[in-house]
């Protein structure tokens, strides 16, 4: 089945640096990807939606120049978080849709397992 | 906006115990609706869906029934595992805009 790889699983920095999560579609090529935010205890907020090729729409109340995204390819995305800070802490999670067919599988999400992102 | 609100966790049962995990849901329009899982390291993973009412998703011994007039998509299993432990994400499709809306999560542990 369709897998969705993230890396890094977990990542330390210092405040002001700035860190690049990846999430591939390591075997289907993925127009849209989407950027999930997880609080702990909180549900999943949607960030933004990356389609290759073109800007990223972000949700409101999300900081695009804060979260760089970038969908190069149709198996690649990435979130860079520009100068972090600890509020940005959190675990980050991406999920792509499959590119065309026809029937159920055109409209599957598949995610990865996530990156947890602590600032120090 | 639409939302989902899912009982709180964790959900503590020996196996073989029946389960129940309570979703309601708010919305304009006629939502989809989903359960994730998502096992220890792994990713989401879509458990089951209903995209109408009165419709009742299931898979690996789990159900839901999207019910319109309590607008809510309980899941339910009626002998759980040990290897069920994991955590259960309720969620709905916007029918206008296609966004997955997630509840909190619950997370489940199955003791043997």
């Amino acid at each position: 089945g369709a897998v969705v790889s993230q890396h890094p699983s977990w990542v330390i920095c210092k405040s002001g640096t700035s860190v690049k999560i990846e999430c591939r579609s390591l075997d289907f090529q993925a127009t849209t990807m989407f950027w999930y935010r997880q609080f702990p205890k909180q549900s999943l907020m949607l960030m933004a939606t990356s389609n290759e090729g073109s800007k990223a729409t972000y949700e409101q109340g999300v900081e695009k120049d804060k979260f760089l995204i970038n969908h190069a390819s149709l198996t690649l995305s990435t979130l860079t978080v520009t100068s972090a800070h600890p509020e940005d802490s959190s675990f980050y999670i991406c999920s792509a849709r499959v590119r065309g067919g026809s029937g159920s599988g055109a409209n599957v999400l598949t995610f990865g397992a996530g990156s947890r992102l602590t600032v120090l | 906006g639409d939302s989902v609100t899912q009982m709180e966790g964790p959900v503590t049962l020996s196996e073989e115990a029946f389960l129940t995990i309570n979703c309601t849901y708010t919305a304009t329009g006629y939502p989809s609706l989903f359960w994730y899982v998502q096992y220890p390291g792994e990713g989401l993973q879509l458990l089951l869906k209903a995209t109408k009412a009165d419709d009742k998703g299931s898979n690996k011994g789990f159900e839901a029934t999207y019910r319109k007039e309590t607008t809510s998509f309980h899941l339910e299993k009626g002998s759980v595992q040990v290897s069920d432990s994991a955590v259960y994400f309720c969620a709905l499709k916007e029918s206008n805009t296609g966004k997955l809306i997630f509840g909190q999560g619950t997370t489940l542990q199955v003791k043997p």
